[in-house]
């Protein structure tokens, strides 16, 4: 099976800088992808990551790494409409489906 | 252009009712997911369509859940004999399956069994 872990939740200022982790347990998977979901909202795409490493895009950046099971968001210049539910997820072998962590809860303080 | 839009917004009905979740996936898009999310839960898969054809239904939890996709677009979830355990937000997703591995998202349909 797959079972993929965050943090329930994180805090931060705005214009600060954020990283939210997410480690899974799979055996083998597509890539790893971030979605942001505001309350009540659909989830949205953020961004991949099929290759270790970082993906750069705009003020979000993510980063993967297979050998270490682990990826995480950086999440900068943090604005108050940044404050939202992010999950990680990850698409198990060759089907469409995802499978999504928890979520964390950000929470950006003036 | 036009995203993925569900109906009905809101859905609340008996336990034991039979009840029906309908999902306009974004035109021209091959693949559509169903995911359930409860309160402060992720996302949860249900079912994935490619075309006309489920392509991976592991995700159904027993068989009072049914979806199908008779044309490849439009799709119907069909929950009977609803239990107060499915209350949950159904999220319906499409995607034209690239390699970024995005999916585009309805706003959900909120389903309350009472």
């Amino acid at each position: 099976g797959q079972s993929l872990e965050q943090p329930s939740e994180v805090t931060a200022v705005e214009g600060a800088i954020v990283q939210i982790n997410c480690t899974y347990q799979t055996s083998g998977f597509y890539g790893l992808s971030w979605y942001q979901q505001h309350d009540g909202g659909a989830p949205t795409f953020l961004s991949y990551n099929a290759l270790d490493g970082l993906e750069e895009t705009g003020r979000f950046s993510s980063f993967l790494s297979r050998s270490d099971s682990y990826g995480y968001l950086l999440l900068q210049e943090l604005q108050m409409k940044d404050s939202a539910s992010y999950f990680c997820a990850v698409r198990p072998g060759n089907t469409g489906k995802l499978i999504f962590g928890q979520g964390t809860t950000l929470q950006v303080k003036p | 252009g036009a995203g993925v839009s569900q109906t009905p917004s809101n859905k609340v009905t008996e336990k034991g009712k039979y009840v029906e979740l309908r999902c306009d996936p974004i035109s021209g898009h091959t693949a559509l997911y169903w995911y359930r999310q409860s309160l402060g839960q992720g996302p949860e898969f249900l079912i994935y369509f490619q075309g006309t054809g489920a392509a991976d239904d592991s995700g159904l939890p027993n068989d009072r859940f049914f979806a199908v996709r008779p044309e490849g677009s439009v799709s119907t979830l069909k929950i009977q004999r609803t239990e107060r355990g499915d209350s949950a937000v159904y999220l319906c997703a499409s995607s034209d399956r690239g390699s970024r591995d995005e999916q585009f998202f309805g706003p959900g349909t909120r389903l309350t069994v009472l």
